[in-house]
């Protein structure tokens, strides 16, 4: 089974301009989740959904950040526009429905931006 | 917010060296998690914790929930280069919501 997939991989920008990263969960897991990862304040939780609807968007930075999850498969996270401080790297990642306990959050590979 | 202290920040140990690593929380709560980073990937679940007191291993590596459900560490026995990577400890915000607390790291370095 392929597991999280994100593109692109690598994303370099010029400041203002609108970057749209994307991601695909694993098939059959109900919830999906947009972190970004940054040196100065490590791993963070920016958005996640379960069922395609947005449950907590508390984390998103400012309205020039969007997100959408239009289908179980698809989810979109779009910066308009980009600033220099926007470069990061944005993980994907999605879970299976949560029966009991904790189900363990499959992470993609990640996506690198840099905004010039 | 809530934040999750881990240390050591860094550390370099020699192959066949035991590691230990651990994490502190200002609040309580139900569930620890840790996970590794390799370089260029995502964060991968190596080990979950759902009691206080709970002590799992997954191979070589040991975790436990500490008693006062504030705290939890990790150890590596026997380390082998492939243990290279940064180690995250994360727990739930609150029991009602999905959102992980991710801790600040520890990068380890193992020299053959």
């Amino acid at each position: 089974d392929a597991g999280v997939i994100q593109s692109p991989r690598h994303e370099v920008t010029e400041m203002g301009q609108e970057v749209t990263l994307r991601c695909k969960p694993i098939s059959g897991h109900n919830s999906l989740f947009w972190y970004r990862q940054t040196m100065m304040r490590g791993l963070e939780l920016l958005i996640y959904f379960n069922n395609n609807v947005p449950i907590d968007d508390s984390g998103m930075p400012e309205d020039r950040f969007s997100a959408k999850m239009p289908n179980a498969s698809f989810s979109t996270l779009k910066i308009q526009p980009s600033e220099p401080r926007d470069s990061a790297v944005y993980f994907c990642a999605s879970r299976l429905p949560e029966l009991a306990g904790y189900n363990e959050q499959f992470f993609g590979p990640g996506t690198r931006l840099t905004v010039l | 917010g809530q934040q999750l202290n881990q240390s050591p920040q860094s550390m370099f140990i020699q192959e066949g060296e035991d590691v230990s690593m651990n994490c502190t929380s200002s609040s309580i709560f139900n569930t620890w998690l840790w996970y590794k980073q390799d370089p260029g990937e995502g964060p991968v679940l190596l080990i979950a914790l759902y009691k206080a007191g709970e002590l799992t291993s997954n191979g070589r590596l040991t975790a436990q929930f500490g008693i006062t459900r504030k705290d939890s560490f990790l150890n590596i026995s026997a380390s082998i280069p492939s243990d290279v990577g940064i180690y995250f400890c994360a727990k739930k915000e609150s029991y009602n919501t999905d959102k992980l607390i991710f801790g600040t790291g520890t990068r380890l370095q193992v020299f053959p």
